[in-house]
């Protein structure tokens, strides 16, 4: 079954308009998430590491003003795309960091996955 | 990080035995190999990992040389199902939470 619940899996909006995406950690806590973003035909991108408790890490040239990030509990991280517009169209997945699991280490559980249009 | 380097697409027919190579050549010590498979419209699904030598599990096989500065993810017989844009990826064995890099990825094509 998924590790990891995003929500929603489309959205459709207006310009100027803000949309929150959710990432549920269903099996085990999280206190760090992270969140890319996919361009069509393009590779995954991280944009940010989602810390529990405390303010979320950016990369570099992603603007944490637009994109909010809230992990106000240990199963739960949402990204806010603020005041979106047709440059932000673009497939956001998070994902949750796995606990080892014998000679399995470092590997992360990705959500579905949301396809945002904004028209 | 390490930076991996894969062929950008391959194309396979049905039944035939994949290969895809990745190139690591500044891997680390700590570092381990996994490998994710992402199907259009869907996150990224973990395939495979390894360390050194062969990795073989249910779906895939993970072939590392000595030198582990390249690694090659092996399917047997695929099927048309196995579309997919296949990803290196090298980081270190730290419990999951180190932020890893993509890739470009290689777009497999299985051809009926």
């Amino acid at each position: 079954g998924a590790v990891v619940s995003q929500h929603p899996s489309r959205v459709i909006c207006k310009s100027g308009t803000s949309v929150k995406i959710e990432c549920r950690s269903l099996d085990f806590q999280a206190t760090t998430m992270f969140w890319y973003r996919q361009f069509p035909k393009q590779s995954l991108m991280l944009m940010a590491t989602s810390n529990e408790g405390s303010k979320a890490t950016y990369e570099q040239g992603v603007e944490k003003d637009k994109f909010l990030i809230n992990h106000a509990s240990l199963t739960l991280s949402t990204l806010t795309v603020t005041s979106a517009h047709p440059e932000d169209s673009s497939f956001y997945i998070c994902s949750v960091p796995g606990l080892p699991r014998g000679l399995v280490k470092n590997i992360q559980y990705f959500g579905a996955g949301t396809r945002l249009s904004v028209l | 990080l390490a930076k991996t380097t894969q062929p950008i697409s391959m194309d396979s027919y049905e039944g035939q035995e994949v290969n895809i190579t990745c190139s690591h050549n500044n891997i680390a010590t700590n570092d381990y190999i996994t490998w994710y498979q992402q199907f259009p419209s869907q996150g990224p699904r973990f395939i495979i990992q390894g360390y050194k030598t062969k990795v073989t599990n249910e779906v895939a096989s993970l072939f590392i040389p000595a030198d582990r500065k390249s690694s090659t993810l092996s399917l047997p017989r695929v099927s048309l199902s196995d579309t997919a844009v296949y990803y290196c990826l090298v980081a270190m064995n730290s419990g999951g939470y180190q932020k890893v890099t993509f890739g470009t990825g290689t777009k497999l094509q299985v051809i009926p």
